[in-house]
């Protein structure tokens, strides 16, 4: 069963201080891997997609980087804008299943 | 939410009614699902379709069904509303190796 899961659950950082966050996943077959951010009482708004190791996407301050366990998504010199629920989700198998972690609550103070 | 149109985006129900939540999409992609999510256990798959015709179980099916007639429309029907079903649902398309797209999500209260 294909399994993700994120670390911390919460992260609180001061602005300009940068980060990473950690997400972990098993899947087999994996078709790709998702990053999505979601602020308060809003649906998940999609960030990237990798597909295999070695692979980076960049995205003005986030910077995301995929291995065969494990995938991070950098965050350099944040702002209080920043602060969302930061989402990972794998696609796996014949049936494209996506499974999510539980996401990563970031807080950026000014 | 471009391409997914899911409604309605608030309801209240009672304890033991009936209800369907819409989804559809114009982006022709045949993966639809349907995801609940709740506070500390993130999002959990409910049911999901990859075509019209065919449908499978996700994690936490029960007390839910569903139906996949054509591309375009995937609805979640819940039998007999529980107050443990209370929740955000949201609908979810995408092709096999592209992003997810999500509706803009139904808070639903069963009380």
């Amino acid at each position: 069963e294909d399994q993700v899961t994120q670390s911390p659950e919460a992260l609180r950082l001061q602005e300009g201080e940068s980060s990473s966050l950690n997400c972990s996943y098993t899947v087999s077959g994996l078709r790709g891997l998702f990053w999505y951010r979601q602020d308060p009482g809003k649906g998940p708004e999609f960030l990237f997609t990798l597909y295999s190791a070695g692979e980076e996407k960049e995205k003005e301050r986030l910077k995301a980087t995929l291995t065969k366990k494990e995938s991070f998504l950098h965050i350099t010199a944040p702002k209080p804008e920043d602060s969302a629920t930061y989402l990972c989700a794998v696609r796996g198998g014949a049936n494209s299943k996506l499974t999510f972690g539980k996401g990563i609550t970031l807080s950026v103070r000014p | 939410n471009a391409g997914v149109t899911q409604t309605p985006k608030f309801q209240v129900l009672k304890t033991g009614q009936s209800m369907t939540l819409q989804c559809a999409q114009d982006m022709n992609h045949e993966y639809m699902s349907w995801y609940r999510q709740d506070p500390g256990m993130g999002l959990r798959l409910i049911h999901y379709s990859v075509g019209a015709g065919i449908t499978d179980q996700g994690e936490v099916p029960n007390g839910y069904n569903v139906s996949r007639s054509t591309t375009e429309d995937f609805p979640l029907r819940l039998l007999s509303a529980a107050p443990s079903q209370t929740s955000v649902y949201f609908c979810v398309i995408g092709a096999a190796n592209t992003e997810a797209f999500f509706g803009q999500g139904t808070r639903l209260t069963v009380v």
